[in-house]
């Protein structure tokens, strides 16, 4: 079957770097994206992966490695408003959206 | 302001009932998506149109319609055969099939 791994909950602090891994396992790949969800509210497009490597966007980053079925979001000089759910998702060979079941972000003080 | 409009924000309806959520586009996409939206999993998708007239059953199609007899328009009808319809509802569209999506604000469905 299809997969999209990422952890359940992260904590970090204001100020500080994060990194959410995301690990899938598809039916071939065409595209990694990375949305971000703050509570109650609908899903925002954050960066799209196709080839393996780092985007970088402002304070955000992601990285794809195809090979080993992995994409990291990266958050710098976390901000209160950073606080919010990462939702991985994979377009697969049929291009069908895989979804994965998003990181909780909690940014302390 | 281009966007994706969702009404209502919040629903309810009493069990064996059908309810409509309507879902509007102002962005020139030709791709719209249903998804639902239950707490601890991912987006699951209900239906998608390319086009105009036309439209796919996703994974969890059953208890749910769609029409698409506009482009910017494409709402979706939560049946009584629907066993567990409490739920949040998002609406998404894209330029191409797939690719990034815009979302609505979403419709928060509970049903008693």
């Amino acid at each position: 079957g299809q997969n999209i791994d990422q952890p359940t909950e992260m904590t970090a602090t204001e100020g500080a770097i994060v990194q959410i891994n995301c690990t899938y396992q598809t039916s071939g790949f065409n595209g990694l994206f990375w949305y971000q969800q703050h509570a109650g509210e609908a899903p925002t497009f954050l960066s799209y992966n196709v080839l393996d490597g780092l985007e970088e966007k402002g304070r955000f980053s992601s990285f794809l490695s195809r090979s080993k079925g992995y994409s990291y979001l990266l958050l710098k000089e976390l901000q209160m408003k950073d606080s919010a759910s990462y939702l991985c998702a994979v377009l697969d060979s049929n291009y069908q959206l895989i979804w994965g079941a998003g990181t909780k972000l909690i940014i302390k003080p | 302001d281009g966007g994706i409009t969702q009404s209502p924000k919040y629903l309810f309806r009493k069990e064996g009932q059908n309810v409509t959520l309507s879902c509007e586009q102002n962005l020139n996409h030709d791709a719209m998506y249903w998804y639902r939206q239950d707490p601890g999993q991912g987006l699951r998708l209900i239906y998608y149109s390319q086009i105009v007239n036309d439209f796919q059953k996703g994974d969890i199609a059953e208890g749910y319609s769609v029409s698409r007899e506009k482009k910017e328009s494409f709402p979706l009808t939560v049946t009584s055969a629907q066993k567990n319809p409490t739920a949040f509802y998002l609406c998404a569209s894209s330029m191409f099939e797939f690719r990034e999506q815009y979302f609505g604000p979403g419709t928060r469905l509970t049903v008693t």
